[in-house]
């Protein structure tokens, strides 16, 4: 029973344009959301984080977005470029957890030249 | 300053044998984590050391796995009689506490045959 869902495994745009990556989740007790991002044999690198009391968070190019009711967030790219192709995962931990984190299966974003 | 190290980076190993993976956290970092990162999947919570103490070892998938922190710094996880369902990337992070963002190692990508 999968807890935070990427559906989308994959997702391709265009140089410059807007990139936005979507998750799911499913358990009313998380109240921290992270995205990280992750390029082929390295580890995750944290991107951008937003706290449940919060609906939105930008930080330069990249925007969070929380729909607490939907249980729904998004990650807006804008503008998209090519060094942002990597996977792009979202994860979510409940304050009593201590911190651990759940992941999303991840979506491969390619950002085309 | 340094991020988190992971050795070794690669691990060949027998079904049934022993392995030792070591993670070298950021200094000053508290928490420490393990995570386990199936091909296809987003990285799985095993194990939460808080200093020395294991805090949530509740992803730990079965009593082969084990995990150590004995001076608050250095973290192995051992793994006994290896099968090859444990083939995967074993990912360490750290933070200064357990609620702020964790920054993740490369990984040891283990291989059991």
């Amino acid at each position: 029973d999968q807890q935070v869902k990427q559906n989308s495994p994959s997702l391709s745009v265009q140089e410059g344009r807007i990139s936005i990556l979507n998750c799911d989740y499913t358990n009313s007790m998380f109240d921290y959301f992270l995205w990280y991002k992750k390029y082929p044999a390295e580890g995750p690198t944290f991107l951008i984080s937003i706290s449940s009391i919060k609906d939105k968070n930008e930080d330069g190019r990249f925007t969070v977005f929380l729909n607490k009711s939907a249980k729904h967030l998004s990650l807006h790219i804008v503008p998209s470029q090519p060094g942002d192709s990597a996977v792009y995962f979202c994860a979510a931990s409940a304050r009593g957890s201590q911190g651990n984190l759940i992941f999303g299966k991840g979506t491969k974003l390619s950002v085309k030249p | 300053g340094a991020g988190v190290s992971q050795t070794p980076s690669n691990k060949v190993t027998e079904k049934g044998k022993y392995v030792e993976l070591r993670c070298d956290p950021i200094s000053g970092h508290t928490a420490l984590y393990w995570y386990r990162q199936s091909l296809g999947q987003g990285p799985e919570f095993l194990i939460y050391f808080q200093g020395t103490g294991a805090a949530d070892d509740s992803g730990l998938p079965n009593d082969r796995f084990f995990a150590v922190r004995p001076e608050g710094s250095v973290s192995t996880l051992k793994i006994q009689r290896t099968e090859r369902g444990d083939s995967a990337v074993y990912l360490c992070a750290s933070s200064f506490s357990p609620l702020e963002k964790q920054y993740f190692g490369p990984g040891t990508r283990l291989t059991v045959t």
